[in-house]
């Protein structure tokens, strides 16, 4: 079946400019978070959705960082006056429910965003 | 959040077992402890994961010291395509996952 994809699938980008990234999750998962990884890191928390709202934005860098998920499916994380700091790759993950201590979280291939 | 310690790195010979630790000493009881990998240019997946009993799937093992204070994930006969940095989590029940570093896990030909 299809897992979480991510568009698009690298992004290069100039410093102050505005970007969106886009996220599919598996059909029927009501949670979906977004983390972003730097070379040589693990994965860090941004935020997370369960359906339409933001369970828990408390990843989130600053206010310049803002996810929308306005029918429950579909996400979009959206950066804005973009810096060189912003480089990473940006990960989307969805699971059936949240909430739960057990809940399997599937990762899309994510975003390689490129800020020059 | 409940904190993990790994090593950096380990390496293995293709085709042995590979048992990697994770000491998590401040665990809580409700702590489930998670075992996620990421393969090169990929995001992570999902491994295993159990709370005190043992646990098996078709991908590893993971064995649970009686105390839960650490853990250890056990591939049975590794193979090339199981090289990927691990990653030893808990979870308190939100369901965020908050990733350490992991270990780099190196698969020698």
């Amino acid at each position: 079946g299809a897992g979480v994809s991510q568009t698009p699938s690298n992004k290069v980008t100039e410093k102050g400019k505005y970007v969106e990234l886009r996220c599919d999750p598996i059909s029927g998962h009501t949670a979906l978070y977004w983390y972003r990884q730097s070379l040589g890191q693990g994965p860090e928390f941004l935020i997370y959705f369960q359906g339409t709202g933001a369970a828990d934005d408390s990843g989130l860098p600053n206010d310049r960082f803002f996810a929308v998920r306005p029918e429950g499916s579909v996400s979009t994380l959206k950066i804005q006056r973009t810096e060189r700091g912003d480089s990473a790759v940006y990960l989307c993950a969805s699971s059936l429910d949240s909430g739960s201590s057990y809940n399997e979280q599937f990762f899309g291939p994510g975003t390689r965003l490129t800020v020059l | 959040d409940a904190k993990t310690t790994q090593p950096n790195s380990m390496e293995s010979n293709e085709e042995e077992p590979v048992h990697l630790p994770c000491n998590h000493s401040t665990i809580s009881g409700t702590d489930y402890i998670h075992w996620y990998r990421q393969l090169p240019s990929q995001g992570p997946e999902y491994v295993i994961h159990g709370l005190t009993s043992n646990v098996n799937n078709r991908m590893a093992s993971l064995a649970i010291a009686e105390d839960r204070k650490s853990s250890t994930l056990i591939l049975h006969r590794a193979t090339l395509r199981d090289a990927a940095v691990y990653y030893c989590i808990l979870k308190e029940g939100d369901d965020k996952i908050i990733f350490g570093k992991g270990t780099r896990l190196h698969i020698l030909p």
